[in-house]
């Protein structure tokens, strides 16, 4: 069974520029989360969704966005990005909202200049 | 609010045991979680334990939970080359979000 994708895995924008991330979820998964990874803050949880839903929310500002779509593949947006944007962005998925087990995908590394 | 603490490094012997420290906050965690950072890739959950178990046994990994000080511990027997990785403990929350720690990165000496 393939893992959890991310793509891209990198990405360079500048100031201001707005940002998509995708990730698609091991196949018969229906809940996708994401999480924002700095060495300053650590991992922190952003959102999850589940059956198109957003299920859950952390303590971002509005300028971080989601939504997944009907085959679980899953899209963060961050607009008027800012350099504190910054990080790797991880995504992981699991069977069931809430479930124990969350499967991470390899991230995508954003650098804003 | 929820908060997880771990220490940021850690140094081990090859074939000593590691053991990684952590504390959490939120009395109410159901499942306390142990998870895996090799560079360049995601997190690899290890091992998990719920919050009415004392002792979790995996191969070489032990996990203690120490419920009344909410205290959380890793231990690695035998640590191998293969184990260097940044190590995170997580809880869950009574709203079902996962509070990771900073992360304790293992260094193993030869």
């Amino acid at each position: 069974k393939a893992g959890v994708t991310q793509t891209p895995r990198y990405l360079i924008k500048t100031r201001g520029q707005q940002v998509t991330l995708s990730c698609s979820p091991i196949s018969g998964h229906r809940s996708v989360s994401w999480y924002q990874q700095t060495p300053g803050q650590g991992l922190q949880f952003l959102f999850e969704y589940f059956s198109e839903t957003q299920r859950n929310k952390g303590n971002f500002p509005g300028r971080f966005s989601g939504r997944q779509f009907s085959n679980s593949r899953s899209e963060m947006n961050v607009s008027t990005l800012e350099l504190g944007d910054s990080a790797l962005y991880l995504c992981a998925s699991s069977p069931e909202a809430a479930d124990n087990e969350q499967f991470f995908g390899p991230g995508t590394r954003l650098t804003v200049l | 609010g929820e908060d997880v603490e771990q220490s940021l490094f850690l140094s081990v012997r090859e074939g000593d045991s590691s053991v990684i420290n952590c504390t959490y906050t939120d009395s109410s965690s159901t499942y306390l979680y142990w998870y895996k950072q090799e560079p360049g890739a995601g997190l690899q959950l290890l091992t998990y334990i719920f919050s009415n178990m004392d002792m979790k046994q995996d191969q070489r990994l032990t996990v203690l939970l120490n419920k009344k000080d909410k205290h959380l511990s890793l231990r690695i027997a035998d640590t191998q080359t293969g184990d260097s990785a940044i190590y995170f403990c997580a809880e869950s929350t009574r709203d079902d979000k996962i509070i990771f720690g900073k992360g304790t990165r293992l260094h193993i000496l030869p």
